[in-house]
């Protein structure tokens, strides 16, 4: 079965500090990618995506994630961190074979302090 | 604006007090999808409609039902909810077009707090 690890529950960064967060997946198969965040007591948003296009994918809030097919790996990252970065972030594949489903990972809780 | 829309926000019920959930969306999707939620987890698929056609996760226990009326409006329906259940509850929807599945955007809505006292 696929799934989706995600290294770390908590990062806390410094405003202006990169953010990376890291997402490991079991695939055979190259699957669909996402990343959504989500802020508290809000429904998810979606930063980015990856398809099977470019492998560098960039998202919205000045976020990307680049597919490493031999890491099978797609860590989000951002330059420089704002307060307002801070919300939960969910990796989540979509396992291939057509089937309409978000495969989670566990999420990790992003902190941005002065 | 086009968006997914859940009512209520916020709801209470008793053990065992059958409790119904609502999702609307004005994207004109296809494909409706509902998710639980537990405190500090991950979102997890309950059942999905690609259509009027029902797709039930396996593990998705019978306690859980769901309607979906027309394209726009889709319902969760928990009929004996146990304290196991509190939980947020997001609806998504997504416009399959490609025929495999999965690829296009899941728009999820604000989502449901539902407390079980």
């Amino acid at each position: 079965a696929q799934s989706v690890t995600q290294l770390g529950s908590h990062v806390s960064v410094s405003e202006g500090a990169l953010v990376l967060l890291r997402c490991n997946y079991s695939s055979s198969v190259p699957p669909y990618l996402f990343w959504y965040v989500q802020y508290p007591n809000q429904g998810l948003q979606l930063l980015l995506k990856y398809t099977s296009a470019a492998t560098l994918v960039k998202g919205i809030n000045g976020f990307e994630a680049e597919f490493k097919k031999s890491e099978t790996s797609f860590h989000l990252t951002k330059p420089s961190a704002h307060m307002s970065d801070a919300a939960e972030y969910f990796c989540a594949v979509c396992p291939s074979g057509g089937y309409n489903k978000l495969i989670f990972g566990a999420g990790t809780r992003l902190a941005v302090h002065p | 604006d086009a968006m997914v829309i859940q009512n209520p926000r916020y709801q209470v019920t008793q053990f065992g007090k059958p409790v119904t959930l609502s999702c609307s969306q004005t994207l004109n999707h296809n494909v409706m999808y509902w998710y639980q939620q537990k405190s500090s987890q991950a979102p997890k698929l309950l059942f999905h409609y690609y259509d009027k056609d029902f797709n039930n996760e396996a593990d998705t226990p019978d306690n859980f039902q769901s309607r979906r009326p027309n394209t726009s409006f889709c319902f969760l329906d928990i009929r004996s909810p146990g304290l196991g259940d509190a939980a947020m509850y997001l609806c998504a929807t997504s416009r399959e077009t490609s025929g495999r599945g999965g690829t296009d955007t899941q728009y999820f809505g604000p989502g449901t707090r539902l407390t079980v006292l």
